[in-house]
C-alpha cells in the first residue's frame, strides 16, 4: 500500500501562471479531499468527490479555482493565474468506503508564488 | 456552523511525563470527532476516532481520548510521552450524516514538545 501519492512535492510558479496538482488516492478508496494548509489560516476544506462525483467544493475560491476526477486513481487541483497568496500546502487524502470519516493524507504538495 | 477549538498552541513537556492536548467543538448535529497528527514536512496522520459508545477511545502508540457531551470536548492524552511524539496534533470534527459527512473542520492544531 504506497499511501496517497502527491505530485509535485514542490512547486514554484511565477504570479499570473497556472498550477496543476495531482494526487492518486489509495486504491479502494472512494472518496477524494483537497484541503490547503497555510500558517495564517491553518488546514482549509476546498472540496471532494465521492465516487468520483463532486460532493462538496464549498471551499474552493470560485475563479481560478477548479478540480477535477477524471478517473478513480487521480484527481487533480487546478489554480489559474496563480497569486502570492495562493502559496500553500496543498493537501490530498482519501477515504475507504463506510471509513466513519477516517481520512488518509498525502504528503502534500507545496506551492510557491513568486 | 462547526468549529474546532485548540487552547494550547504550543505544549512543552519532558520524555517520560504524561501529557493532555485540549480541544473543544461546536456542532449541531450527529459527529465525528477525531485527531491526527503531523510531523514535520509530513501529511496527516489518523490517530483515533469518537463517533458514538464508549466515551474514551484508544489510538496508536499509547494515545487515548474522552468525549464529553456536557463540555463539548474531546481531549487527547498520553501516559507517557516519548521524544518522537514530538509533532503537531489536529483535533478534527465532522458531521456523520449527508454531504457532510467526510469534510472535516480542523481546529488550529497544538505544536507538541518533548524534551528527552
Amino acid at each position: 500500500n504506497a499511501g496517497v501519492i502527491q505530485t509535485p512535492r514542490h512547486k514554484v510558479t511565477g504570479k499570473g501562471q497556472e498550477a496543476t496538482l495531482w494526487c492518486e488516492p489509495i486504491s479502494g478508496h472512494s472518496a477524494v479531499f483537497w484541503y490547503r494548509q497555510t500558517i495564517v489560516q491553518g488546514l482549509e476544506f476546498l472540496t471532494y468527490f465521492r465516487n468520483q462525483a463532486p460532493i462538496d467544493d464549498s471551499g474552493m475560491p470560485k475563479e481560478r479555482f477548479s478540480a477535477q476526477m477524471p478517473n478513480q486513481s487521480h484527481s487533480t487541483l487546478k489554480i489559474q493565474s496563480t497569486q502570492p497568496q495562493d502559496s500553500a500546502v496543498y493537501l490530498c487524502a482519501s477515504s475507504p468506503p463506510n471509513s466513519g470519516n477516517t481520512l488518509y493524507f498525502g504528503e502534500g504538495s507545496r506551492l510557491i508564488v513568486v | 456552523t462547526q468549529t474546532v477549538s485548540q487552547s494550547d498552541a504550543h505544549v512543552t513537556v519532558f520524555e517520560g511525563d504524561s501529557v493532555e492536548l485540549r480541544c473543544n467543538y461546536s456542532y449541531g448535529g450527529s459527529i465525528y470527532l477525531s485527531w491526527y497528527i503531523q510531523h514535520h514536512g509530513r501529511g496527516l496522520q489518523f490517530l483515533l476516532k469518537y463517533y458514538s459508545g464508549n466515551p474514551v477511545v484508544q489510538g496508536v502508540n499509547g494515545f487515548e481520548a474522552e468525549f464529553s457531551k456536557s463540555d463539548s470536548s474531546f481531549h487527547l492524552r498520553k501516559a507517557s510521552v516519548h521524544w518522537s511524539d514530538s509533532a503537531v496534533y489536529f483535533c478534527a470534527v465532522s458531521g456523520s450524516t449527508g454531504a457532510n459527512t467526510g469534510k472535516l473542520t480542523f481546529g488550529h492544531g497544538t505544536i507538541l514538545r518533548v524534551h528527552p
